[in-house]
């Protein structure tokens, strides 16, 4: 099956920094890759997605980009500020098919 | 619009016992997946079900099982409770396939 894997685990920025998540997967079959913010107590919320149709999508200071060739994708935020702070997860599925597979999440800190 | 909704959002369980965890998904929705959530573990695909038709699973054992109803509402049960079904229990709810899903806020079970 599909497995995605998450870096760094944990990141510490300033404040008005940016902050660069990064994922890879296996499968070359995914094409649509989401990325949820998990807040203490909260399920996740999605933030952003992109299917493989394209390379970049961008949403006020989020962004996410995709490499499909090297399988990787990558969660860009720029401006942090300390509401960013929480896990974040990114994930994998294949067209059709509700099944995600997540990578491990990442902390972000962001320190004022 | 409502988003989707878990009871309860606590539970303490002893070993041996069965527990059954309630998912509403948002209204207009007929997809529904189950989602484990552990520390070690990480967020794992439990099953989807769509139009009352269990659509994918995952690697469990026959312990965890699902069902859905003709109002989209799906229910999770753990038979012969074991100290490791202790993990934060999310349900996420779509349209169909292969499209965003929304995440509920999860129940939070403890096994003893």
């Amino acid at each position: 099956g599909e497995n995605v894997e998450q870096h760094p685990s944990t990141l510490s920025v300033q404040e008005g920094d940016s902050a660069v998540i990064k994922c890879t997967y296996s499968d070359s079959a995914s094409n649509y890759f989401p990325w949820y913010k998990q807040e203490l107590g909260k399920g996740p919320q999605l933030i952003i997605d992109i299917r493989s149709n394209v390379g970049e999508k961008k949403d006020q200071r989020i962004a996410v980009t995709l490499n499909k060739t090297a399988k990787h994708f990558s969660l860009h935020i720029t401006e942090t500020q300390p509401e960013d702070s929480a896990v974040y997860f990114c994930a994998a599925s294949t067209e059709g098919n509700n099944r995600l597979a997540f990578g491990k999440g990442n902390q972000v800190v962001v320190i004022p | 619009k409502a988003g989707v909704t878990q009871t309860p959002r606590y539970l303490i369980k002893t070993r041996g016992q069965q527990v059954t965890l309630s998912c509403s998904p948002i209204s207009g929705h007929r997809s529904v997946s189950w989602y484990q959530q552990t520390p070690g573990q990480g967020l794992q695909f439990l099953f989807e079900y769509f139009s009352e038709t269990q659509r994918n699973k995952g690697n469990f054992p026959g312990r965890f099982s699902g069902r859905q109803f003709s109002n989209s509402r799906s229910e999770m049960n753990v038979s012969t409770l074991e100290l490791g079904d202790s993990a934060l229990y999310l349900c996420a709810s779509s349209y169909s396939g292969g499209e965003t899903q929304y995440f509920g806020p999860g129940t939070r079970f403890l096994v003893l």
